[in-house]
């Protein structure tokens, strides 16, 4: 019940066009949902992070749709660029407390100038 | 934005020898500071929850004696890997709440790469 599952594992996507990243959680108790991205030998950075309060959240090229009833969201990214290429992780975890975060499997990717 | 640093940024050590991974808070304290855990290509995880002024709780099958966390003070919490075997070679990353700046995100060090040799 702890899962969060990621899909696809890599993907590969024109410049200028959308990326797009999914993932499903099982743990109706998680309520913060984030999105980080990581570069070879680095840490993770948060991109963006959505609440169950909203169904949509923008923030410039990154949006993240949530889909409580189905326990799913998901990471846009439009006109996605060659520095965009890099692991893509989704997470979840309570908001209050301790928040433990459970990481998705990540997804590699990239982006064909 | 608050920034995590760890140090080092990477180790070799022989077989049975001790490596001590610091995770620094440089410009907020951090009350609670999470050690994770990544192998090559593979996800984050989570290892143990480090509290300062007590005692770490480990996550179900680490082992809490070969990897030692201590969180003496809001800004330094440190992971000790005892008795290392090429087994424990990974990619260990650190992340820090800044509960006191009104935000709940973690942020993550750079990491540390360790190679048990």
């Amino acid at each position: 019940q702890q899962q969060v599952k990621q899909s696809p594992q890599s993907l590969i996507v024109q410049k200028g066009g959308i990326s797009i990243i999914n993932c499903a959680y099982e743990n109706t108790a998680f309520d913060y949902f984030p999105w980080y991205q990581q570069f070879p030998g680095k840490g993770p950075a948060l991109l963006i992070a959505i609440r169950p309060d909203v169904s949509e959240k923008k923030e410039g090229r990154f949006t993240i749709s949530f889909n409580k009833s189905a326990k799913q969201f998901s990471l846009h990214i439009m006109d996605s660029q060659p520095g965009d290429s890099a692991t893509y992780f989704c997470a979840a975890s309570k908001y209050q407390g301790a928040q433990k975060l459970v990481f998705g499997q990540g997804t590699r990717l990239t982006i064909n100038p | 934005g608050a920034v995590v640093s760890q140090h080092p940024s990477w180790v070799i050590c022989k077989s049975g020898t001790s490596v001590k991974i610091e995770c620094r808070s440089l410009d907020f304290q951090a009350t609670t500071m999470f050690w994770y855990r990544q192998f090559p290509k593979q996800s984050l995880m989570l290892m143990a929850t480090s509290n300062e002024g007590s005692k770490a709780t480990y996550e179900q099958g680490v082992e809490k004696d070969k990897f030692l966390i201590n969180h003496a003070s809001l800004t330094l919490s440190t992971l000790t890997v005892t008795s290392a075997h090429p087994e424990d070679s990974s990619f260990y990353i650190c992340s820090a709440r800044d509960l006191a700046g009104g935000s709940y995100e973690q942020y993550f060090g750079p990491g540390t790469r360790l190679t048990v040799t």
